[in-house]
This record gives structure tokens, C-alpha cells and sequence, in this order.
């Protein structure tokens, strides 16, 4: 069974840093292409940031582009997203997901997500 | 970026009636070298993650409702709900990854 885990969500101050873990288990991490998407509170989805299943390829989302950083750690199953300079506005549920494909495809699962609170 | 959008912004539908949801996008999301539309569907319940229903613009994903089907291509695309049933109550999102950003429509709320 495919099962995905946020974590490291939480309060920050504006310009604060925060990094999300996502720890994978049920299927070969490694072959897959992951991704994070957030949902600001009542408001729909936007996609994040993608990474290749080799770590090789990454993309990012303008908004975040230049602050926010996808890692991961085929070794430990684990994908990261490093938020540095954070702003009110990434205020949002972070959600990682599987990709169906090594490179692109749909978001075949999904974690529960973490929330991230940037506030003073 | 291409941009996606919806609609309507929302939809009720009556128990046992059909449900069509459209989603348009900016540009073609039809990639010529394979022939496949790089659109998704999924469904969000509240205080849960998004589901997938549909990928490939109409391939239902396994577990899915044959009651749920996507149609389309190119640059305007459809999910129909057969008979609309109780539990699909939900915000209906689609999102294009033909190219990043992977962007997504703003959703349609489904209520009955």
C-alpha cells in the first residue's frame, strides 16, 4: 500500500525558513517523479514543485521559484521541500504526491498534507 | 504558463442526474509524439487530500466509479458524472501537466 507522510509543517514569522519531509513507503521511490502542491485555507490547489525520480530534473512554480527548494533522498524514501524567505501568501496546507511516471504524469496519491502558518 | 479554467464555478445537481464539469486551457495540452492529452481530474472531499479519478484526459484511474468519464482533447475537456450520487458531493479540480507549471483549474464545487 502506497502511503505518503508530511511533516515539519508548523507557525513561522515572515522571512523564516521552514523544511517539509515526505517519507514514502509502498512502492520503489526511486522510479518515480514527486511533487508538492498547497492549498491556501478555503481556497483551491497550486502546483509547487516537481522532481524527477533521480533527483536529476527539477521545476518550480514562479511564485516560488528562487526561494523554495525540492531535494530528495532516494536512500530514506524521503522528499523534501526546503522554504526559505517565507511570505504571509505560502500560508497553505503542503501536500506531496506521486507522480505516475518517472519524469511527468498525474498525482496517483497523495499524503494528508501539512499545514504551514506564516504569520507575525 | 498555461492557464486552466473551469466551469461553472459550482453545480447542483439533482440525486440520479448527469454532472458535467468543463475545463479549458490556454493551449494544447495535446502532445503530438505520444497523442496523449496531459490533463488529469481529481476529486477533493473536505479536510481531505485530492483524489485522482481521471489521467490522460479519459482513462479512469483504477478504484474509480465507471460512473465518472472524461472526454476531450486539445484545449477543452469534460467530466461527466452519470448518475450523481450522494458521495460525490466534492470540488472537481482538472490540471494540465503538459507543461510545468503544472497548473490547475480553480475547481467546481458538486453539490446536490
Amino acid at each position: 500500500e502506497v502511503q505518503l507522510l508530511e511533516s515539519g509543517g508548523g507557525l513561522v514569522q515572515p522571512g523564516g525558513s521552514l523544511r517539509l519531509s515526505c517519507a514514502a513507503s509502498g512502492f520503489t521511490f526511486s522510479r518515480y517523479a514527486m511533487a508538492w502542491v498547497r492549498q491556501a485555507p478555503g481556497k483551491g490547489l497550486e502546483w509547487v514543485s516537481a522532481i524527477s525520480g533521480d533527483g536529476d530534473s527539477t521545476f518550480y512554480a514562479g511564485s516560488v521559484r528562487g526561494r523554495f527548494t525540492i531535494s530528495r533522498d532516494n536512500s530514506k524514501n524521503t522528499l523534501y521541500l526546503q522554504m526559505n524567505s517565507l511570505r504571509i501568501d505560502d500560508t497553505a496546507v503542503y501536500y506531496c504526491g506521486k507522480v505516475q511516471g518517472s519524469i511527468v504524469g498525474a498525482n496517483d496519491y497523495w499524503g494528508q498534507g501539512t499545514l504551514v502558518t506564516v504569520s507575525s | 504558463d498555461i492557464v486552466v479554467t473551469q466551469s461553472p464555478d459550482s453545480l447542483a445537481v439533482s440525486l440520479g442526474e448527469r454532472a458535467t464539469i468543463n475545463c479549458k486551457s490556454s493551449q494544447s495540452v495535446l502532445y503530438s509524439s505520444d497523442n496523449n492529452n496531459y490533463l488529469a481530474w481529481y476529486q477533493q472531499k473536505p479536510g481531505q487530500p485530492p483524489k485522482l479519478l481521471i489521467y490522460w484526459a479519459s482513462i479512469r484511474e483504477s478504484g474509480v466509479p465507471d460512473r465518472f468519464s472524461g472526454s476531450g482533447s486539445g484545449t477543452d475537456f469534460t467530466l461527466t458524472i452519470s448518475s450523481l450520487q450522494a458521495e460525490d458531493v466534492a470540488v472537481y479540480f482538472c490540471q494540465q501537466y503538459y507543461s510545468t507549471p503544472y497548473t490547475f483549474g480553480q475547481g467546481t464545487k458538486l453539490e446536490i
